[in-house]
């Protein structure tokens, strides 16, 4: 089955920089990467995604690119602010095989 | 619209004893899905179902996890008996599953302890 690796498990910025996850996936045959983010208590987000058809795909200060050669995709925040601070999944297929999760902390 | 509502939010029980977990999709949503998540790791897909078929449980311990969804439309997910390691937050979601739009969206968990 697939397995999908993410890193690194906690990540701390300040205010304005920016962030990267990254993650690699097992399976050649997975062509949906999506990127969730759990607030706490509450359950994942979808925030971006991509597919195997794409390169990068951004929205405002999140973009995503994928390496389908490599098996690696990575999440990019740019300007980060507090309320980014969460816990961010990458996933892989469309039946959501999950990463273990970064947990991002952005201070002021 | 309304999200994806599950209930109770927290359960405390002891091992042995059996507890189900109730969720509600966003209407008119087909593929309803229910994940285990246990602290500090990702979500594992627990069962899939297509409307009131199932379409993947492979990772459902069968010997003491069920889930039904009459109708189509609600689903519950049973546990009986709990052990201790299944101490996690049980996650419903649900997903148009139509064309390219397989965003899944996520109800709040329930928060299953068993001591």
């Amino acid at each position: 089955g697939e397995n999908v690796e993410q890193h690194p498990s906690t990540l701390s910025v300040q205010e304005g920089d920016s962030a990267v996850i990254k993650c690699t996936y097992s399976d050649s045959a997975s062509n949906y990467f999506p990127w969730y983010k759990q607030e706490l208590g509450k359950g994942p987000q979808l925030i971006i995604d991509i597919r195997s058809n794409v390169g990068e795909k951004k929205d405002q200060r999140i973009a995503v690119t994928l390496n389908k050669t490599a098996k690696h995709f990575s999440l990019h925040i740019t300007e980060t602010q507090p309320e980014d601070s969460a816990v961010y999944f990458c996933a892989a297929g469309y039946a959501l095989n999950f990463g273990k999760g970064t947990s991002l902390l952005v201070t002021p | 619209e309304a999200g994806v509502a599950q209930s109770p939010r927290y359960k405390i029980i002891e091992k042995r004893q059996s507890v189900a977990f109730w969720c509600n999709p966003i209407s008119g949503h087909a593929t309803l899905y229910w994940y285990q998540q246990i602290l500090g790791q990702g979500p594992k897909l627990l069962i899939q179902f297509q409307n009131n078929g199932v379409v993947d449980d492979s990772q459902l311990p069968k010997d003491r996890f069920s889930a039904e969804r009459l109708k189509g439309v609600d689903s519950t997910l049973k546990i009986q008996p709990a052990k201790l390691e299944d101490s996690a937050v049980y996650l419903c979601a649900s997903s148009s599953g139509t064309g390219n739009r397989y965003e899944q969206f996520f109800g709040p968990g329930t928060r299953l302890t068993v001591l």
